[in-house]
C-alpha cells in the first residue's frame, strides 16, 4: 500500500513562528504536492515538486516554501505564521507523469491553527 | 485558466435516498478526470475516468464522465451513513498537476 505520512495531525503555533510540515511517502514516487483545504473552496495547491530539489508554485505560495532534498521527503515551511495559515495542509504524491494513472495519494494532513 | 466546479456544495439526505453529484470542467490537453472520497482524514480514490459515455461502477457508488459537454456525475444509490463525507473530483491536464473542484460535503442522516 502506497503511504503518505505526515509529521503532525494538530499543531497550534503563534504569530510570527516559522513552521515546518513535513511529508514523507515510501512509494518512490517523484511528485510530491502541498495543498491546503478549506471550507467552500476545496484543495488549492500550495507548491509542487516533480524531483529532488526542484520546485514549482502553485496557485497560492505566498507566505510559504518548501525544500525537497531527498526524493520521499517534501517539507512545508511557513517562514512567519499568520492567522490566515490557519487550515489543514495535505501532502500528496504521484509517479512521474506519463507512468499512466495521475492518480495522487493524500496523507492524513495536518490542521494547523494560528493564534 | 483551468476549472473544475462542483455542485451542490453541500446536500443532506435521508438513508436509502439516491444521490446525484454534479462535477463540470475546463481543464486545456485535459487526460482524465478523478473522482476522491474524504471523510475526517485524508482523501481516497474512487474512480479515474478518461472516456466518454463508460460507467465505472464500484458497489452502490457509479461515475460517467461526459467529454461532449465537459462534466461527470457521481452516483450513489441507496445511501448508507458511512457514505457522509466530502466528495472531491479533480481534473487531469497532462501537466502533472490535479485541477480540484470545491468539494460536495454529503450528508446522510438515519
Amino acid at each position: 500500500d502506497v503511504k503518505v505520512t505526515q509529521s503532525s495531525r494538530y499543531l497550534v503555533k503563534r504569530t510570527g513562528e516559522k513552521v515546518f510540515l513535513e511529508c514523507v511517502q515510501d512509494m518512490d514516487h517523484e511528485n510530491m504536492f502541498w495543498y491546503r483545504q478549506d471550507p467552500g473552496l476545496g484543495l488549492r495547491l500550495i507548491y509542487f515538486s516533480y524531483d529532488v530539489k526542484m520546485k514549482e508554485k502553485g496557485d497560492i505560495p505566498e507566505g510559504y516554501s518548501v525544500s525537497r532534498e531527498k526524493k520521499e521527503r517534501f517539507s512545508l515551511i511557513l517562514e512567519s505564521a499568520s492567522t490566515n495559515q490557519t487550515s489543514m495542509y495535505l501532502c500528496a504524491s504521484s509517479p512521474a507523469d506519463g507512468q499512466g494513472s495521475n492518480e495522487q495519494f493524500f496523507g492524513p494532513g495536518t490542521r494547523l491553527t494560528v493564534l | 485558466e483551468d476549472k473544475v466546479v462542483q455542485s451542490p456544495l453541500s446536500l443532506v439526505v435521508h438513508e436509502g435516498d439516491t444521490v446525484t453529484l454534479n462535477c463540470s470542467y475546463e481543464v486545456t490537453n485535459f487526460r482524465s478526470l478523478l473522482w476522491y472520497k474524504q471523510e475526517k482524514k485524508a482523501p481516497t480514490f474512487l474512480f479515474m475516468l478518461t472516456s466518454s459515455g463508460i460507467e465505472k461502477k464500484s458497489g452502490r457508488l457509479s461515475s460517467i464522465l461526459d467529454k461532449k459537454e465537459l462534466f461527470s456525475i457521481l452516483n450513489i444509490t441507496a445511501t448508507q451513513t458511512g457514505d457522509s463525507a466530502v466528495y472531491l473530483c479533480a481534473g487531469d491536464n497532462q501537466g502533472g498537476k490535479l485541477i480540484f473542484g470545491q468539494g460536495t460535503e454529503l450528508s446522510v442522516k438515519p
